[in-house]
């Protein structure tokens, strides 16, 4: 069974600087994907970035970037220069057959990221 | 705005009544999926439908049904209510295109059973 795991429940960061939120995955499939979301306070659930798993280069969008390294099933994810409104729940997810789009995403128990002025 | 439209946002109800949360999915989106945030937890895939078709099946309780109509939307059925259902639940819509798997977000339904 597929499963991700984030291990920082909550994280501080001040304004301006970067932060990284960690997520490791277990899977024995050999294609997959990994995606991050983030959920404000207001409840929704926002995408931030998606990472194949046979993608030779790491994905960025924007301020968002995410560090996979394959051989330790990790895909975490890098926001630089931190703004207030960053401030959220994170979640890691991974689709567990990549680009097939009619599979669930599995989802991690998310981090809360605080940014301080 | 992320297309997929869900409704109630907000509903309170009591132990052992039954509810229907109604989702409709982006426009031209075939697939959708339930899934259910309970206080301070990840998200629990609960069902996916494709095209009117149950497609996928997670942790969803007996008391739980759902259904996709020819139109696509689709509604999650919550009956004997029990104060652990209360849970925010999420339906999320995907075509599989450009980003194929990433799912798109409706603003959920917060329920509440006392």
């Amino acid at each position: 069974a597929q499963k991700i795991t984030q291990t920082q429940p909550g994280m501080f960061v001040q304004e301006k600087e970067a932060v990284t939120l960690d997520c490791t995955y277990d899977t024995s499939d050999p294609s997959y994907g990994l995606f991050w979301y983030k959920q404000p306070s207001s409840g929704e659930m926002i995408f931030l970035i998606y990472q194949g798993s046979y993608d030779q280069q790491n994905a960025t969008e924007g301020r968002y970037s995410l560090n996979f390294q394959k051989a330790r099933k990790s895909a975490n994810l890098v926001i630089s220069a931190s703004q207030l409104g960053d401030s959220a729940m994170y979640f890691c997810a991974m689709s567990p057959s990549g680009n097939s789009g009619n599979t669930p995403l599995v989802f991690g128990k998310g981090t809360r990221l605080s940014v301080i002025a | 705005d992320s297309g997929v439209t869900q409704t109630p946002k907000h509903l309170i109800t009591a132990t052992g009544q039954r509810v229907t949360l109604r989702c409709s999915p982006r426009s031209g989106d075939l697939s959708v999926y339930w899934y259910q945030q309970s206080l301070d937890q990840g998200l629990q895939f609960l069902i996916q439908y494709y095209n009117g078709e149950e497609r996928a099946k997670g942790n969803i309780l007996e008391r739980f049904s759902a259904q996709q109509f020819p139109d696509l939307h689709s509604e999650l059925n919550l009956s004997s209510l029990e104060l652990g259902d209360s849970a925010l639940y999420f339906c999320a819509s995907t075509s599989g295109g450009a980003l194929s798997g990433e799912l798109f977000f409706g603003e959920g339904s917060r329920l509440t059973v006392l």
